[in-house]
């Protein structure tokens, strides 16, 4: 268990529709990251935020956004959505402000039918 | 980090022998270069990492090479079990974020 939380594991939803992921980081982890991964696109970075704010932001479509709050769990909300955002969701944290020693949560699983 | 190119995406070993993960990567500013396993249905988890003041480290029987010359570092596993089998994944971190290589399924046959 890395002592990342991701729920829930399982969504199933429809075109269209929009749906919130989320991630609670290791204690006394500051810096979260939210990464897709695809069987096409492997592990493909969204955003990070370090203690409230956002750091870093990656391929994140505009339909998606996401944000840290104050007891530093996320959540990653996907609206308008299509087939192709069906994927694998992970969430990692780390305690340093930079990408390094990253922890993944167990990931949510998006089917879009 | 940016562009981080992984071979070879598929390798198969015969339990016991040696497997070699090569990784390139874009950025000349990377400056930390980590290796995660994700066994399957599995989060990713790190190995091993290595930071670009240092060009070899091993743990074990795993061990990562860098040369930060010709931009491209490796993972070798020594004495291979099947339990470690799983795809393998490098990264390179740039400024920002950690880009990761496509991947490398490692199948070890009993």
């Amino acid at each position: 268990d890395s002592g990342v939380t991701q729920t829930p594991k399982h969504l199933i939803t429809a075109t269209g529709q929009r749906v919130t992921l989320r991630c609670s980081p290791r204690s006394g982890d500051l810096s979260v990251y939210w990464y897709q991964q695809s069987l096409d696109q492997g592990l493909q970075f969204l955003i990070q935020y370090y203690n409230g704010e956002e750091r870093a932001k990656g391929n994140i479509l505009e339909r998606f956004s996401a944000q840290q709050f104050p007891d530093l769990h996320s959540e990653l909300n996907l609206s308008s959505l299509e087939l192709g955002d069906s994927a694998l969701y992970f969430c990692a944290s780390s305690v340093t402000t930079g990408p390094e020693k990253l922890f993944f949560g167990s990931g949510t699983q998006l089917s879009v039918l | 980090g940016e562009n981080v190119e992984q071979h070879p995406s598929t390798l198969s070993v015969q339990e016991g022998d040696s497997a070699v993960i090569k990784c390139t990567y874009s950025d000349s500013a990377s400056n930390y270069f980590p290796w995660y396993k994700q066994e399957l249905g599995k989060r990713p988890q790190l190995i091993i990492d290595i930071r670009s003041n240092v060009g070899e480290k091993k743990d074990q029987r795993i061990a990562v090479t860098l040369n930060k010359t010709a931009k491209h570092f490796s993972l070798h596993i020594t004495e291979t079990q099947p339990e470690d089998s799983a795809v393998y994944f490098c990264a390179a971190r740039g400024r920002y974020k950690l880009s990761f290589g496509a991947g490398t399924t490692v199948t070890v046959r009993a």
